[in-house]
């Protein structure tokens, strides 16, 4: 079964700076997806980035990218500039390819935005 | 488009009554799931369907929890007798199927669920 571990419970940034979360799964698939979540404190949950596993580019969506080492299992997210609305709960996620459509989640890193 | 509607946002309820939890998917999505929040385990699968079709409820806890999904565009979830350890948030998500890329989960603002 796949397991995803995030080991940063909190973290902290100072507005405008880069801060960098950290995610490792462990899978036998060769072909699957990551993803990025958000959760602020309203609790709805949105998806920030996410990452075929087959792409060796990295995904980029505005501020937030993603260092994903497919070898070391890695997969984690950055954040630029960092602003106050970024303040939230941040899951990283894994998904299969084909067959199963269960999202598998981290425990999730609580980032916040100091102003 | 109005997004996944889950009722009530908020329920408290003592232990051993009945809870019914509801959730209607984004129109046109042919999946829908059901994760349960807790501080402990994190999110959970709890079960998925698949155009109305339960298809993996692996992770349903115990006979106590039941879901169903009478048609496309709404699901309940339901827990008899509830218990106290059944307090957390509980989410409706929703999906399309699309060729050649991952379905991308659309998650209802969830129900928070407490349990004396």
């Amino acid at each position: 079964a796949q397991t995803v571990t995030q080991s940063q419970p909190e973290m902290s940034v100072q507005e405008a700076e880069t801060v960098t979360l950290s995610c490792t799964y462990d899978t036998s698939e060769s072909n699957y997806y990551l993803f990025w979540y958000k959760q602020p404190p309203s609790r709805q949950m949105i998806l920030v980035i996410r990452q075929e596993a087959y792409k060796q580019q990295n995904a980029t969506e505005n501020r937030f990218s993603v260092n994903f080492q497919k070898a070391a299992k890695s997969f984690s997210l950055k954040i630029s500039d960092s602003q106050l609305g970024d303040t939230a709960m941040y899951f990283c996620a894994f998904l299969t390819q084909g067959g199963s459509e269960k999202l598998v989640f981290g425990k999730g890193t609580k980032l916040t935005v100091n102003p | 488009d109005a997004g996944v509607i889950q009722s009530p946002r908020h329920e408290v309820t003592e232990m051993g009554q009945e809870v019914t939890l509801r959730c209607k998917p984004i129109s046109g999505h042919d999946y829908l799931f059901w994760y349960r929040q807790t501080m402990m385990r994190g999110l959970e699968l709890l079960i998925y369907f698949n155009n109305n079709v339960p298809i993996d409820d692996s992770g349903m806890p115990e006979d106590r929890f039941s879901a169903k999904m009478p048609n496309a565009s709404f699901s309940t979830l339901k827990i008899q007798p509830s218990e106290p350890r059944d307090s957390a948030v509980y989410f409706c998500a929703s999906s399309l199927r699309l060729a050649g890329g991952p379905n991308e989960q659309f998650f209802g603002p969830g129900t928070r669920l407490t349990v004396l």
